[in-house]
């Protein structure tokens, strides 16, 4: 039982470079999200998508693009990464967005991301 | 906006010791939610607390929720090593108006001694 996987684990990337993060859930959830975690900050939502054929910014949607690529995948793009962007990135998937359903988010286990 | 804040955001603790950490929002929301993390690892879900007054325990830890004062506590019984690790809460955010987004706290990073 996979849950939420995400690739690559780690990446280094030069100022400027581009790359995408992959995320894909076997749970048949329909809502997914990406965060990023800084240290004493938390997570914080980058995009989301609610359900498959959408798409929504978060918090700090600067930098990156999303595609939600069917109802399993959903995938984050840098189009010229910057310093900033170096940060631990968690995808995740729920249920149901909206109801009074428990919602609870599952976590995939994050993308290491350094940008030099 | 909302805003979430845990307190204490580090926490050293003996082992065999009692505390509390605290979760406070600033807007009415339904759901709120505690999360592990230990390091290097992804975030697990520990209690999804659904309305005013409930509490929900696992082993050692305990949860509770008073909406009317906005306020989560995580409560920690005769704490073992074990329980080291970041602690997160987190509340429905409705951000961009749908529900089902977190809005997460700091975290509060415990660390349990003999």
């Amino acid at each position: 039982n996979a849950g939420v996987t995400q690739t690559p684990k780690f990446q280094v990337l030069k100022t400027g470079q581009s790359m995408t993060l992959q995320c894909a859930q076997d749970m048949n959830h329909n809502s997914m999200y990406w965060y990023r975690q800084d240290p004493g900050m938390g997570l914080r939502l980058i995009y989301y998508s609610a359900s498959e054929g959408t798409t929504d910014k978060g918090e700090v949607p600067n930098g990156y693009n999303v595609s939600r690529l069917n109802k399993r995948e959903f995938s984050l793009r840098l189009e010229s990464a910057a310093p900033s962007q170096t940060s631990v990135y968690f995808c995740a998937s729920s249920e149901v967005a909206g109801t009074l359903a428990k919602n609870i988010q599952y976590f995939g286990a994050g993308t290491r991301l350094s940008v030099l | 906006e909302l805003k979430v804040e845990q307190n204490p955001l580090f926490l050293s603790m003996q082992e065999g010791k009692n505390y509390t950490i605290y979760c406070n929002y600033s807007t009415t929301s339904d759901r709120l939610y505690w999360y592990r993390q230990d390091p290097g690892k992804s975030l697990e879900s520990l209690f999804v607390l659904l309305s005013n007054g409930a509490v929900k325990q696992e082993g050692r830890l305990m949860a509770s929720l008073d909406t009317k004062a906005r306020l989560s506590t995580l409560h920690i019984t005769a704490a073992v090593h074990d329980l080291s690790a970041t602690y997160f809460c987190a509340v429905d955010g409705g951000y961009g108006g749908s529900q089902g987004n977190l809005i997460f706290g700091k975290g509060t990073k415990l660390s349990v001694k003999p």
